[in-house]
């Protein structure tokens, strides 16, 4: 089975200024899609971005871009002039690229936003 | 998301009883999965289903059944309930690559 680390249980960050959270994985698949979702204290689960492997651009949303290393296997969210809606658990997901296929989640980085 | 739904939203029961958690999608999506999530340990598969009366096992399927009789209803049974399963549990719908999940609003589920 994929394995998705997130080794950065806790973050903060500065209203406004810029925070990046790390994301690894491990696959022996060549076709597959890495997702960042946001889950605010709602509990709902937000897509934020996603990447396909196959694609060398860095995928951005906004204010959210991810640095998307396919060689180290590495996949991190940067969000920039973070604000207070920011704040939330962050999970990166991993999945291969069959319809069928699970998601594999990270055990999260939780953000909070200092005013 | 409009969607998918789950009910109900909350939930307390006793150990040992039986516990039914319902998702209902609008979308005619073939594939249905339900997690459960636990702090330190993220979003696990318990089951899943890929059509009506097709259903396969996620890594943590141990004490929980499923049932799809219809495309739009996939349904998560706890036969008797324990206190290692409080959690929060989400249901799931995947159009397919390149998207990406859409959510239900999940049960936060105690026993007690």
């Amino acid at each position: 089975a994929q394995t998705v680390t997130q080794s950065q249980p806790e973050m903060s960050v500065q209203e406004a200024e810029t925070v990046t959270l790390s994301c690894t994985y491990d696959t022996s698949e060549s076709d597959y899609y890495l997702f960042w979702y946001k889950q605010p204290p709602s509990r709902q689960m937000i897509l934020v971005i996603r990447q396909e492997a196959y694609k060398q651009q860095n995928a951005t949303e906004n204010r959210f871009s991810v640095n998307f290393q396919k060689a180290a296997k590495s996949f991190s969210l940067k969000i920039s002039d973070s604000q207070l809606g920011d704040a939330a658990m962050y999970f990166c997901a991993y999945s291969g690229g069959n319809t069928g296929n699970q998601f594999y989640f990270g055990t999260g980085t939780s953000l909070t936003v200092i005013p | 998301d409009a969607g998918i739904t789950q009910s109900p939203r909350h939930k307390v029961t006793e150990t040992g009883t039986p516990v039914t958690l319902r998702c209902h999608q609008t979308e005619n999506h073939r594939y249905m999965y339900w997690y459960r999530q636990d702090p330190g340990h993220g979003l696990r598969l318990i089951h899943y289903s890929y059509g009506v009366k097709d259903t396969d096992k996620g890594e943590v399927s141990d004490g929980y059944s499923v049932s799809r009789s219809k495309t739009e209803d996939f349904l998560l049974t706890l036969e008797s309930a324990t206190s290692s399963q409080t959690s929060v549990y989400f249901c799931a719908i995947k159009p397919g690559p390149p998207y990406g999940y859409t959510f239900g609003s999940g049960t936060r589920l105690t026993v007690v």
